[in-house]
């Protein structure tokens, strides 16, 4: 199997506030996490690729000390939102992938909400 | 860089009927890995097909299938006897041989089955 599952599921916080979100292989050791971003029916943005144990490489035009990477492990990744703004609401995915495949494995998403 | 289109935005068909979704992509590379993925209106992202492009012939997934061609740089899915739980958005996905890990996504399609 390949499950990936991401905590929470729905957050709300107030604005210029932190708000972390994990995203975990459950099944499998992950090499390389990725997070993205979609915009209500949009495609999917990626934010930043991380590996195990190294710092992230973030997409140009995302603000990496905003959005804090931390891959400590190789079953776990978080995406830490630092003083979060409206602006910053959106869905949240992670993605991981397995040794030697090419596809990515996605968990079910985190709507965080800004207010 | 690598480009894919997905010149469809949306698409409805008669359950049990057939449906073919378009997608062209552009890139100067070899070897490289193609995907269909489905986000259904629980925005999981699930992956439901993947060609290598060293391989002729056509990936096939029960009621899912592939056209690959590769000179004409498209791979467009097939959906076979369509059922209601098909209904989602379509994401065609391109990456890029060893050493290039970053997947480019489609702009989508959004199939509606009709019961």
């Amino acid at each position: 199997g390949a499950v990936v599952s991401q905590h929470p599921s729905w957050v709300i916080c107030k604005s210029g506030t932190s708000v972390k979100i994990e995203c975990r292989s459950l099944d499998f050791q992950a090499t390389t996490m990725f997070w993205y971003r979609q915009f209500p029916k949009q495609s999917l943005m990626l934010m930043a690729t991380s590996n195990e144990g190294s710092k992230a490489t973030y997409e140009q035009g995302v603000e990496k000390d905003k959005f804090l990477i931390n891959h400590a492990s190789l079953t776990l990744s978080t995406l830490t939102v630092t003083s979060a703004h409206p602006e910053d609401s959106s869905f949240y995915i992670c993605s991981a992938s397995k040794p030697g495949l090419p596809e990515e494995y996605f968990g079910p998403g985190t709507r965080l909400t800004v207010t | 860089a690598q480009t894919v289109t997905q010149s469809q935005p949306e698409m409805s068909v008669q359950e049990a009927e057939t449906v073919t979704l378009s997608c062209t992509y552009d890139t100067s590379e070899s070897n490289y890995y193609l995907f269909w993925y489905k986000q259904p209106p629980s925005r999981q992202m699930i992956l439901v097909i993947r060609q290598e492009a060293y391989k002729q012939q056509n990936a096939t997934e029960n009621r899912f299938s592939v056209n690959f061609q590769k000179a004409a740089k498209s791979f467009s899915l097939k959906i076979s006897d369509s059922q209601l739980g098909d209904t989602a958005m379509y994401f065609c996905a391109f990456r890029g041989g060893f050493g290039n890990e970053k997947l480019t996504f489609g702009t989508g399609t959004r199939l509606t089955i009709i019961p």
